[in-house]
């Protein structure tokens, strides 16, 4: 079956970075895009960006340009997303997801950002 | 960036009801509306896209309407279970955007 893992809950500093992972089993890994959504304590979705697995290319939503980069492994179907220059306002729980419509989710990445 | 605009905020219903969750878009976003469930402790879920389409696995007493601008998700003979958060998100254009979430709760 189908399955987004993704990497545990992270401690940052303000000021640092972070890279979390989403790996996925039970598909091909290259033939659908992954997607990563931001969501804030209590608050709505916000679409990060995309990449693209086979092809490496990337869409970032203009907000999180900047913010966010995206890579993959193909060799461990593993994406990554890295945060930099984090702030208060980074403290959030990061999916990824895949396809245009985000038919599988994974369990999320809880990111708190504090000193 | 298209404005999604979800109504209710909150709906309170008892199991076996029906009910309509509202989401409108601030430009036409022909087909391509899709709504999702979350809930604690779960992946979210999938349950309708473009608009119409009820995405496998999911339950007949949920279906989508709507095209353009305006859009209903609605939930026939409610089960314990549905009780939860839903998004609409529309998937026509970069950036894809969320509705704010209706709070679907146990009257």
């Amino acid at each position: 079956q189908v399955q987004l893992q993704q990497s545990g809950a992270e401690l940052v500093k303000p000021g640092s970075s972070v890279k979390m992972s989403c790996k996925a089993s039970g598909y091909t890994f290259t033939s659908y895009y992954i997607y990563w959504i931001k969501q804030r304590p209590g608050q709505g979705l916000e679409w990060i960006g995309r990449i693209g697995p086979g092809s490496g290319d990337t869409n970032y939503n203009e907000k999180f340009k900047g913010k966010a980069t995206f890579t993959v492994d193909k060799s461990s179907s593993t994406a990554y997303m890295q945060l930099s220059s984090l702030t208060p306002e980074d403290t959030a729980v990061y999916y990824c997801a895949r396809a245009t419509v985000f038919d599988y989710w994974g369990q999320g990445v809880m990111v708190t950002v504090s000193s | 960036d298209v404005q999604m605009t979800q109504s209710p905020y909150n709906l309170a219903a008892s199991p076996g009801e029906s009910v309509s969750i509202n989401c409108k878009a601030s430009k036409s976003i022909s087909k391509y509306l899709a709504w999702y469930q979350q809930k604690p402790g779960k992946a979210n879920k999938l349950l309708i896209y473009d608009g119409s389409t009820l995405q496998s696995g999911i339950p007949s007493r949920f279906s989508g309407s709507g095209s353009g601008t305006d859009f209903t998700l609605t939930i026939r003979s409610l089960e314990p279970e549905d009780f939860g958060l839903y998004y609409c998100q529309q998937h026509n254009e970069y950036p894809y955007t969320f509705g704010a979430g209706t709070k679907l709760e146990l009257k």
